[in-house]
């Protein structure tokens, strides 16, 4: 297991579109991250997962935006109706209990 | 929202030169850990220390945690330009079954060679 991965790294879309990012986590962590990360900022915590189910959802979400981790293995993360605002850095990571987090390299999210 | 802070928000240093970050924290913690982050990039852990551990060694890394003042500090000894990137702090916090990651908002760190 080469660690974990997020796809695509890079994605424009217009106004209004939807987008789905997927993340691999390493296959025997049974937690996962989503944060969300602009210029000069810290990674904002999005949402979690304990392996299939969804533990917490920050109230930064809105209702524009859902997350998945069907069977518990990889998640995805989709956008509806993208905004300008939405345009960050996407990043996911996974982890056992109580210790340290494995990011990808994040998905960078234009939106014009 | 965020729930560490880390102090400066910016620091340039020589090369040689040491480097200290400081974090502070609102609520307890199971442990407190430090990543570093190279310019539009991922981040990579550095360092857990436990919330019963005060002071922790990695290499050229030192981590001291005072969790009666709900603080950390990083240091980074002999600096390299390599060091160039930021750090950011990352409480787990304790209790309940969320086991969340809650990042700070980093310091930005300049190695001059």
């Amino acid at each position: 297991d080469t660690g974990v991965s997020q796809n695509p790294r890079h994605k424009i879309t217009k106004r209004g579109q939807n987008v789905t990012f997927r993340c691999d986590p390493i296959s025997e962590h049974n937690r996962l991250y989503w944060y969300r990360q602009t210029l000069g900022q810290g990674p904002e915590f999005l949402t979690y997962f304990q392996n299939e189910a969804q533990l917490e959802k920050s109230r930064l979400l809105s209702d524009r935006f859902s997350a998945e981790r069907p069977k518990g293995s990889f998640s995805t993360l989709e956008i509806q109706r993208t905004e300008q605002g939405d345009s960050a850095m996407y990043l996911c990571a996974s982890r056992l209990k109580n210790t340290e987090a494995f990011f990808g390299q994040g998905t960078r999210l234009t939106v014009v | 929202s965020q729930q560490g802070e880390e102090d400066p928000q910016a620091l340039s240093i020589q090369e040689g030169e040491n480097a200290t970050m400081n974090c502070s924290y609102k609520t307890s913690i199971n442990n407190l850990q430090w990543y570093r982050q190279n310019s539009g990039r991922g981040l990579v852990h550095l360092i857990l220390i436990r919330s019963n551990e005060r002071e922790k060694h990695s290499g050229r890394l030192r981590v001291t945690l005072d969790t009666s003042k709900k603080s950390s500090s990083l240091l980074i000894t002999a600096s390299r330009a390599a060091d160039t990137a930021s750090y950011f702090c990352a409480t787990d916090l304790y209790g309940g079954a969320t086991n969340k990651l809650i990042f700070g908002t980093g310091t930005l760190l300049a190695v001059q060679p």
